[in-house]
């Protein structure tokens, strides 16, 4: 069964930046045809996609994000992961990494990770 | 962007009753090369990550319980419980995959009546 785990900083101050890590198990991210994806949810709000890597490298951002938002992928360690400079208290909220069905980023997400809280605060 | 609305924003529906909830795209979702609607349903419980639940507008993903359909076409879909479980009180999301970015509705709350 393939699982997803997001991990790393659960409070990070403005300004600064926010790392996250997706840990893929129970599959190879290197799968052929599979996108991975970072999706965000204010508390309370609606969910926001971000953006999706290709084990290749390939990314595919949001345009609203594009100029802070950098997607990585490290298939020795079965990983991808998203920074997203200059953070304010709007980017406060939970983030998902999620998988895409098979064949392009233009798919739904059929396995997402449980989530992880990140405030923006001084 | 393709803005997602969906109606109503909260809904309350007695158990073994059929809730229907609609999703409308400001633009249209389907492509017309393979004749596939770019749209998905989604249920969030509290504290947990969205469940797919339906893509390609009327696909039911695997394990999702065949009361949940889904139809439309362009941009004008929804999604129909057909008799309420009591698991099924969630808030319920569609997406759009047509175009960048991808957008959600924005949520609509079912509760039982």
């Amino acid at each position: 069964q393939l699982q997803l785990q997001e991990s790393g900083p659960g409070l990070v101050k403005p300004s600064e930046t926010l790392s996250l890590t997706c840990t893929v198990s129970g599959g190879s991210i290197s799968s052929s045809g599979y996108y991975w994806g970072w999706i965000r949810q204010p508390p309370g709000k609606g969910l926001e996609w971000i953006g999706t890597i290709y084990y290749s490298g390939a990314t595919y951002y949001n345009p609203s994000l594009k100029t802070r938002v950098t997607i990585s992928v490290d298939t020795s360690q079965n990983q991808f992961s998203l920074k997203l400079s200059s953070v304010t208290a709007a980017d406060t909220a939970v983030y998902y990494c999620a998988r895409h069905l098979s064949g392009s980023y233009e798919r739904a997400s059929d396995y997402w990770g449980q989530g992880i809280l990140v405030t923006v605060s001084s | 962007d393709i803005v997602m609305t969906q109606s109503p924003d909260s809904l309350a529906v007695s158990l073994g009753e059929r809730a229907t909830i609609d999703c409308k795209s400001s633009q249209s979702v389907l492509y017309s090369s393979n004749n596939k609607n770019y749209l998905a349903w989604y249920q969030q419980k509290p504290g947990q990550p969205p469940r797919l639940l339906i893509y390609w507008a009327s696909t039911r993903e695997s394990g999702v319980p065949d009361r949940f359909s889904g139809s439309g076409s362009g941009t004008d879909f929804t999604l129909t419980i057909s008799s309420l479980q009591a698991e099924d009180v969630a808030v319920y999301f569609c997406q759009q995959y047509y175009d960048t970015p991808q957008t959600f509705g924005q949520g609509t709350k079912l509760e039982i009546k």
